[in-house]
């Protein structure tokens, strides 16, 4: 069974679009994150919560915005797809919210045409 | 302002021998070390951590060495082999002491490869 496990693996959309990415862990793990990687692989924080609790919120446009049915849940839903949004975005999750052991999904290839 | 510099951005080392990739951080309220491995199309997978009461912690292959006065700690492959070929990130965050609340610093990675 996957740890973590988000969907779709591949994303192509117009700008303009409203898209969501799922994520879902069976690990037990409190606390969940959405990290973006750009084209140059450098990767960086974007969400994260914690028994559904928002506890991290980059500066990120609030066109992107996360949500967490329950803790083993974390959606990212993003709306008027720009083509700077263009990127690998990751879920992750760790036991409690200290940053430690994070175990990253396969990520979600967004294309923004 | 980049927090967590990572060099080489990419390194070639033959079969057996040494791979070193370096990090320097800036903010001396971080409190936790760890290094990311990730092949092509994966996420990034934890291959070792370290805090900074110690100054080197080593699991298999690989060995992290920790200069707290100096700000900076580095990742040690020994006997490197092609299955090894990957793209390294160190990391830092303030993980006890900030309760998370600013997630990992990832630096820019390190594309290293094996030859045979």
């Amino acid at each position: 069974d996957t740890a973590v496990s988000q969907t779709p693996k591949y994303l192509v959309t117009q700008m303009g679009n409203d898209k969501s990415i799922k994520c879902e862990q069976n690990l037990g793990h409190d606390t969940m994150y959405w990290y973006k990687q750009d084209s140059k692989k450098f990767l960086k924080i974007m969400f994260s919560y914690n028994n559904k609790e928002l506890i991290i919120n980059e500066t990120v446009p609030n066109r992107f915005s996360p949500k967490s049915p329950d803790k083993a849940h974390l959606n990212l839903h993003i709306n008027s797809l720009e083509l700077g949004d263009s990127a690998v975005y990751f879920c992750a999750s760790s036991l409690a919210a200290t940053n430690e052991k994070l175990f990253f999904g396969s990520g979600t290839q967004l294309s923004v045409l | 302002q980049q927090q967590v510099k990572q060099s080489p951005q990419s390194l070639i080392v033959q079969k057996g021998g040494i791979s070193i990739i370096n990090c320097a951080y800036e903010n001396t309220a971080f409190d936790y070390f760890p290094w990311y491995q990730q092949f092509p199309g994966k996420g990034p997978a934890l291959l070792i951590a370290i805090r900074p009461d110690v100054s080197e912690k080593k699991e298999g292959r690989f060995t992290i060495s920790f200069n707290k006065s100096a700000k900076q700690f580095s990742l040690h492959i020994m006997d490197s082999q092609p299955g090894d070929s990957a793209t390294y990130f160190c990391a830092a965050s303030k993980g006890l002491t900030g309760g998370g609340a600013d997630g990992l610093t990832f630096g820019k990675g390190t594309h290293l490869i094996i030859q045979p």
